[in-house]
This record gives C-alpha cells, sequence and structure tokens, in this order.
C-alpha cells in the first residue's frame, strides 16, 4: 500500500513570497491533516479535512495561510506572504476512519525555508 | 501551560538499560492516548497506543493514569536503534484531533 505522498520534499523562498505544497493521502482514507513542525517541537495541527469538508481550521492562520481538498483526495496548503517564522517542516497525515484504530500516517513532510 | 508536557532530554543511555520517560496533560477530557516515534529528518509513526490497564508491546511499556494525567513509557534492553525522539500525543473530543507534545529525545550508545 502506498504512504502519504508529499511534494516539495524542500523548498527555500524569500519572505513575502508564495509558496504552495501538495499531499496525495493513502487510497481511500476520507481524514486529511496538516501539521506545521517548528524544529524543537512537536507537530502542531493546522487543518482537518473530512472528505472534502473543513473540520477543524482554529489553528490556521487565515490571513496568510489556506488550504483546499476540493475533490476528497489530494489537497494543497498554500502560504501567502511567507514570514520568516514560518520556517518549519509541513507534515500531511491521513486516516482510514472506517476503522477503530485512531492512527494518523504521516507524510515526509515538506521543509520550508524562509529567508 | 501546554497542553502536553514532556521532558525534552536528551537521555543519553547505554545499549540494554531500561529508560523511562513521563508526560502530562492538562485537559481531563481527553479521550485516548499514544506515543508517536520521530526519527531524525523523518515523519512521525505511531509506536504503540496507551490504555488505562497498561499495555506491553515487546520491550516497550505505556501506562497511563486518569486521576493524575499523567502517562509513561518504559524501554527495557535499549537498542541503538531506539534512538528518536518519543512524541507523548493526546486526543481530544470533539472532532478527534490529536495534540502532540515537544518529544523526548533518546540516545542509546553502545
Amino acid at each position: 500500500e502506498a504512504g502519504v505522498a508529499q511534494s516539495p520534499r524542500y523548498k527555500i523562498i524569500e519572505k513575502r513570497q508564495s509558496v504552495a505544497f501538495w499531499c496525495n493521502p493513502i487510497s481511500g482514507h476520507a481524514t486529511l491533516y496538516w501539521y506545521q513542525q517548528i524544529l524543537g517541537q512537536g507537530p502542531k495541527l493546522l487543518i482537518q479535512f473530512q472528505n472534502n469538508g473543513v473540520v477543524d481550521d482554529s489553528q490556521l492562520p487565515k490571513d496568510r495561510f489556506s488550504a483546499e481538498r476540493l475533490k476528497g483526495v489530494d489537497s494543497t496548503l498554500k502560504i501567502q506572504p511567507a514570514k520568516l517564522e514560518d520556517s518549519a517542516v509541513y507534515l500531511c497525515a491521513s486516516r482510514n476512519t472506517g476503522t477503530d484504530t485512531y492512527e494518523q500516517y504521516f507524510g515526509p513532510g515538506t521543509r520550508l525555508t524562509v529567508t | 501551560r501546554k497542553e502536553v508536557e514532556q521532558d525534552p532530554g536528551p537521555f543519553n543511555v547505554p545499549e540494554g538499560a531500561t529508560v523511562a520517560f513521563n508526560c502530562t496533560y492538562s485537559n481531563s477530557a481527553s479521550q485516548s492516548f499514544f506515543w508517536y516515534r520521530q526519527d531524525c529528518r523523518k515523519e512521525p509513526k505511531l509506536l504503540m497506543s496507551v490504555y488505562s490497564s497498561g499495555n506491553e508491546d515487546g520491550r516497550f511499556t505505556a501506562q497511563l493514569n486518569r486521576a493524575s494525567q499523567y502517562i509513561s513509557l518504559l524501554i527495557r534492553d535499549s537498542k541503538l536503534s531506539d534512538s528518536a525522539t518519543y512524541l507523548c500525543v493526546v486526543m481530544n473530543t470533539g472532532f478527534q484531533k490529536l495534540v502532540f507534545g515537544t518529544g523526548t529525545r533518546l540516545l542509546v550508545s553502545p
């Protein structure tokens, strides 16, 4: 079974530029998450989708971050404009809500550096 | 106060040692608990769920004390391959949102 795919793996941009990250979850997983992991910290949830609907975006900085999952499969997270403090690893995860397990499967992440 | 608190370490132990990590959480309504493992520059992966009765998986034992809002992970007979960051994770009610601690780094040396 293929895992969660993310691209790009690395991105370096200057502050005030825009950037987009892509995620393709495990096939059949209805729930998709985007996390931000700053160096030395645990992942912090940014947004959770159930199919193509937003379930929780309470920690998403909506003035600069946006995310969509239009067809309920893959998802895009955008930052516009980026700030220095956005430097982090952006992790996508998915979960099969049809089972009893709450396990989330993470992708390899996109490492963003804002200069 | 952080919702999930862990000692960041690092814990430096020799091979074969027993090491224990502790974690406290602040939301008494939290419903499920986990330990995830994260290798350097890799994604987190589920190590084990934590049940009130305590549970064991090989060399790993997890315990939960709901009254004290305290979770622990015990690793016996440490291996070099156990070197990683161990993330304490709590799932809250509602949207089944996972809240991660900052992680405890373990270094096992020969």
